[in-house]
């Protein structure tokens, strides 16, 4: 049983690329969500899924994209990176009532 | 807005004590409240969940409480090891709704 898998775990872009962070679980859990990990704020939400078809914004959605075709993978795109968005990003799944799951995170790095 | 608030942020004990983690929330509508461990340069590992519902949840040396009416959670960990050093944050949900809010976090090193 995998969990919750991201890939790639490092990854260094250019201002103005563009990358997709994949992230998939194999747990069939209904909810799905990107957080960012920056020191001195803590982990903040990007965006979230309650299910297939549905995605919603968190607190710091700008720059950031989502769509869910399937229960198993929510990928979080950077549209155009930004300096900004040099972060460590995690990708949780859970359900109602149940702790959510995290995975070891991607190490992003925006020149 | 939701706001949680981790203290102290580090804590450094020898091998063998008992210890208490803090965690308060501004708003107590919360669904339910979740410790995690993180491990440097890992991801999140859930260590306790505690329902709006429920006093207190145990698993081994950890034990986490929850007082809503006050805001307030605490964790406490028995008879700490080197092992038991990482930083721990705490997360709530609110209302409904499977969002996490954060706190910052304690980091806490057990000396051996």
């Amino acid at each position: 049983n995998a969990g919750v898998t991201q890939t790639p775990k490092f990854q260094v872009l250019k201002t103005g690329q563009s990358m997709t962070l994949q992230c998939a679980q194999d747990m069939n859990h209904e909810y799905m969500s990107w957080y960012r990990q920056d020191p001195g704020m803590g982990l903040r939400l990007i965006h979230y899924s309650v299910g297939a078809g549905i995605t919603d914004q968190g607190e710091v959605p700008n720059g950031y994209n989502v769509s869910r075709s399937t229960t198993e993978d929510f990928p979080l795109r950077l549209l155009s990176a930004a300096p900004s968005q040099t972060s460590v990003y995690f990708c949780a799944s859970g359900t109602s009532n149940q702790p959510q799951h995290f995975g070891d995170g991607t190490r992003l790095s925006i020149l | 807005k939701q706001e949680v608030t981790q203290i102290p942020a580090a804590l450094s004990v020898p091998e063998g004590e008992n210890l208490v983690l803090n965690c308060s929330f501004t708003d107590s509508a919360i669904y339910n409240l979740q410790w995690f461990r993180q491990d440097p340069g890992k991801g999140l590992t859930s260590l306790l969940l505690i329902q709006s519902s429920q006093r207190e949840q145990t698993s081994g040396r950890l034990n986490a409480s929850l007082d809503k009416s006050s805001g307030r959670s605490t964790l406490y960990i028995a008879a700490s090891q080197p092992g038991d050093s990482a930083t721990y944050l705490c997360a709530v949900t609110p209302g409904s709704a499977r969002q996490l809010t954060f706190g910052s976090g304690t980091q806490l090193t057990v000396l051996p």
